[in-house]
């Protein structure tokens, strides 16, 4: 079946200019997680949707970054007044969250690489 | 704070030799451990995790809860596995949250 899609796979922006980055989840998936690769850093947790609880925003780095989850599927991270230190590659996962732990395995997206020049 | 710790940025092996990528976390809890492994061009995998206790591809992770480890192992490696490991944690099972935390990866190169 189809995995996690991510668009746009690259995005080149001016600093100071807001984006969208959207993240279509493995179908039936209850639960949305967005990342942050950068160089030397690894990975970074961002946010974390599960089915209609509130997010969980505790990585997000400042109040530029945002992100909601429409219909318990698609999601968009936003970014406002990016800065240069915004550039890395944006991850997002999903998974099947149930009482069996085997199905809780996050299923990633094959990022969107963003650059702020 | 949780933290998982990747002391080597590259690992660089020869073909048929043995490979221990470590990984030690710190977390006064019971943690879930996984690794995850990028190859050139692919998305970000899961490889194994520690509470299924398999061997994947030849590798093998034990959860060491007193030296607070999960070292990922293999006794012989192949050129194909060449790629970026990440070793991640996650907090005690049904917890609030469902993030992972990981390491800043370690990239194994198998020389021919």
């Amino acid at each position: 079946g189809a995995g996690v899609s991510q668009s746009p796979s690259n995005k080149v922006t001016e600093k100071g200019k807001d984006v969208e980055l959207r993240c279509d989840p493995i179908s039936g998936h209850t639960a949305l997680y967005w990342y942050r690769q950068s160089l030397g850093q690894g990975l970074e947790f961002l946010i974390y949707f599960q089915g209609n609880s509130a997010p969980d925003k505790s990585g997000l780095p400042s109040d530029r970054f945002s992100a909601e989850r429409t219909g318990g599927s698609v999601s968009t991270l936003t970014i406002q007044r990016t800065q240069q230190e915004d550039s890395a590659v944006y991850l997002c996962a999903s998974s099947s969250r149930t009482s069996g732990r085997i199905l809780d395995t996050q299923y990633f997206g094959p990022g969107t690489r963003l650059t702020v020049l | 704070a949780q933290r998982v710790t990747q002391p080597e940025k590259l690992l660089s092996v020869f073909k048929g030799a043995p490979v221990e990528l470590k990984c030690n976390y710190s977390y006064s809890g019971s943690p879930e451990l996984f690794w995850y492994v990028q190859y050139s061009r692919q998305r970000l995998q899961l490889l194994l995790r520690h509470i299924s206790r398999e061997s994947i591809k030849g590798f093998t992770a034990d959860l060491n809860k007193g030296e607070t480890s999960f070292h990922l192992k293999k006794p012989f490696a192949q050129e194909e596995d060449s790629a970026m490991y990440y070793c991640a944690l996650r907090k005690d099972y049904g917890g609030a949250t469902n993030k992972l935390i990981f390491g800043t990866g370690t990239l194994l190169a198998v020389q021919p």
